[in-house]
């Protein structure tokens, strides 16, 4: 299994433009997470799916933060607009509590280092 | 959820065991303690679990205190690569928006 892939794994954006990052899961998990990863707050959770719906949002920041989960095998995390104080490593992670990891185990992808000037 | 207590960093030389503690004092009896680390630029990677009993698995091993307030993450043989930041997070079975990873301790194994 490739693990999670995510999409770009840098972008380098200016304040007020639209930014999406993207996300594929590792096939056959129904749990999808994003993290969002600050020298100032540590490892952050945002939003979590589960079987595409989602399930507790309350990390997004505000309003200009919105992600979606049109299939099971695909996320997207947008920022519009994207300010400086955006800047982070942005983590998607999966897992399978039903399958063979009852335990909830999280598999992480290698991040999306945003940078916003 | 139970908050952890870590040192910010330890040292360990290479092909020893590194053993990192944890406290948790205020864990409740429904929560499990967890143990992800990241390696630098990557994403955290999990390392093992427990409720009550010690656990070992092919990373590391895990032990707990009777009274469940503490808990120490063993590597038995320290390599290079294990060089990294190791979190504590104590959270129950299936709160996935508690999972705090908190601070961490990196760990610096060298030669």
């Amino acid at each position: 299994d490739a693990g999670v892939i995510q999409s770009p794994r840098h972008e380098v954006t200016e304040m007020g433009q639209e930014v999406t990052l993207r996300c594929k899961p590792i096939s056959g998990h129904d749990y999808l997470f994003w993290y969002r990863q600050t020298m100032m707050r540590g490892l952050e959770l945002l939003i979590y799916f589960n079987n595409n719906v989602p399930i507790d949002d309350s990390g997004m920041p505000e309003d200009r933060f919105s992600a979606k989960m049109p299939n099971a095998s695909f996320s997207t995390l947008k920022i519009q607009p994207s300010e400086p104080r955006d800047s982070a490593v942005y983590f998607c992670a999966s897992s399978s509590p039903s399958g063979e990891n009852p335990y909830n185990e999280q598999f992480f992808g290698p991040g999306t280092r945003l940078t916003v000037l | 959820d139970a908050k952890t207590t870590q040192p910010t960093s330890m040292d360990c030389a290479e092909g020893r065991a590194a053993n990192l503690p944890c406290n948790h004092s205020t864990i409740s009896g429904n929560e499990y303690v967890y143990w992800y680390r990241q390696i630098h630029s990557q994403g955290p990677q999990y390392i093992i679990h427990g409720l009550k009993n010690n656990e070992t698995n092919e990373m590391a091993s895990l032990i707990i205190t009777e009274d469940r307030k503490s808990s120490t993450l063993i590597l038995p043989h320290a390599t290079l690569r294990d060089t990294a930041v190791y979190y504590c997070i104590v959270r129950a079975l299936y709160n996935f928006n508690k999972f705090y990873f908190g601070s961490g301790t990196k760990l610096n194994v060298k030669p």
